[in-house]
C-alpha cells in the first residue's frame, strides 16, 4: 500500500533563510505533486512531477523527484512570510484507479 | 478558469443526521474524488469514482458513507448517520485522463456534527 512521509513537520524560519521539505514515499510511483494549503483554505497545486529527475520551479520553491530513491524534495530559496502555508506532497498510484496519497504536511511559518 | 464547485461551504448537523455533500466536477474531468481533512490533519482519501462506480475506497469510507452522480453533473457524498468524528473539511477533486494528472480541488465543505 502506498504510504507517503514528510519532514518536517513543522518549520519555523526566519526570511531570507533557505530550507528543504522532504517527502518520502513507500511504493513505485512515478508521479508527485506538491500542493500548498492556506488556513482554512483548499489545495492549491504548486508543481506535477513526472518522471525520475524531473526539476520545476516558481518563483522562490523548487521542486524535484527521484524515483529511485522514491524522494522529492521542496527547497525554498530566501523565504519570505508570504510563503507561510501547510505544503503537501502526494503521490499517485500508477495503475488502474490512479490513487492519489498525500503526505502528513509541513507546517512553514516564515518568521518577518 | 474552470473550477471545481462544492455546496454547501458549510453545514452544522445533529449527531445522527444524514447529510449529503454536493461537487459539480470540472465539465471534462473523468475521475472523482472525496478527501477528507480534520482540522490541522493531514488530508486522507475517501474514494475514487469513475465510469459511475466507485473504484476504490478507504477504510474510512464504511457503510455509514456512499457517493453517487445521479444527474451526470453533480456528484454526491452522503453520510447516512452522522458521528461527532465525521467533523471535518471534504474536499472534491477531479481528475482529466490523460493529462498531467494534476487533481483540482474544490473549495471544501465544512461538516460540524453536534
Amino acid at each position: 500500500e502506498l504510504k507517503v512521509e514528510q519532514n518536517p513537520l513543522f518549520l519555523s524560519m526566519q526570511e531570507g533563510k533557505n530550507y528543504t521539505i522532504y517527502c518520502n514515499y513507500s511504493t513505485t510511483s512515478d508521479r508527485l505533486y506538491w500542493y500548498r494549503q492556506d488556513p482554512g483554505k483548499s489545495l492549491e497545486s504548486l508543481f506535477v512531477l513526472l518522471s525520475n529527475g524531473a526539476v520545476k520551479q516558481e518563483g522562490r520553491l523548487m521542486a524535484s523527484l527521484d524515483t529511485k530513491a522514491r524522494l522529492s524534495t521542496l527547497h525554498i530559496t530566501a523565504a519570505v512570510h508570504d510563503l507561510s502555508a501547510t505544503y503537501f506532497c502526494a503521490a499517485s498510484t500508477t495503475s488502474g484507479t490512479y490513487k492519489y496519497i498525500f503526505g502528513t504536511g509541513t507546517r512553514l511559518k516564515v518568521l518577518a | 478558469e474552470p473550477e471545481v464547485t462544492q455546496t454547501p461551504s458549510h453545514q452544522v448537523t445533529q449527531m445522527g443526521q444524514e447529510v449529503i455533500l454536493r461537487c459539480v466536477p470540472i465539465s471534462n474531468h473523468l475521475y472523482f474524488y472525496w478527501y477528507r481533512q480534520i482540522l490541522g490533519q493531514k488530508v486522507e482519501f475517501l474514494v475514487s469514482f469513475y465510469n459511475n462506480e466507485i473504484s476504490e475506497k478507504s477504510e474510512i469510507f464504511d457503510d455509514q458513507f456512499s457517493v453517487e452522480r445521479p444527474d451526470g453533473s453533480n456528484f454526491t457524498l452522503k453520510i447516512r448517520s452522522t458521528k461527532l468524528e465525521d467533523s471535518a473539511m471534504y474536499f472534491c477533486a477531479t481528475l482529466v485522463q490523460g493529462h498531467t494528472g494534476e487533481l483540482f480541488f474544490g473549495e471544501g465543505s465544512r461538516l460540524t456534527v453536534l
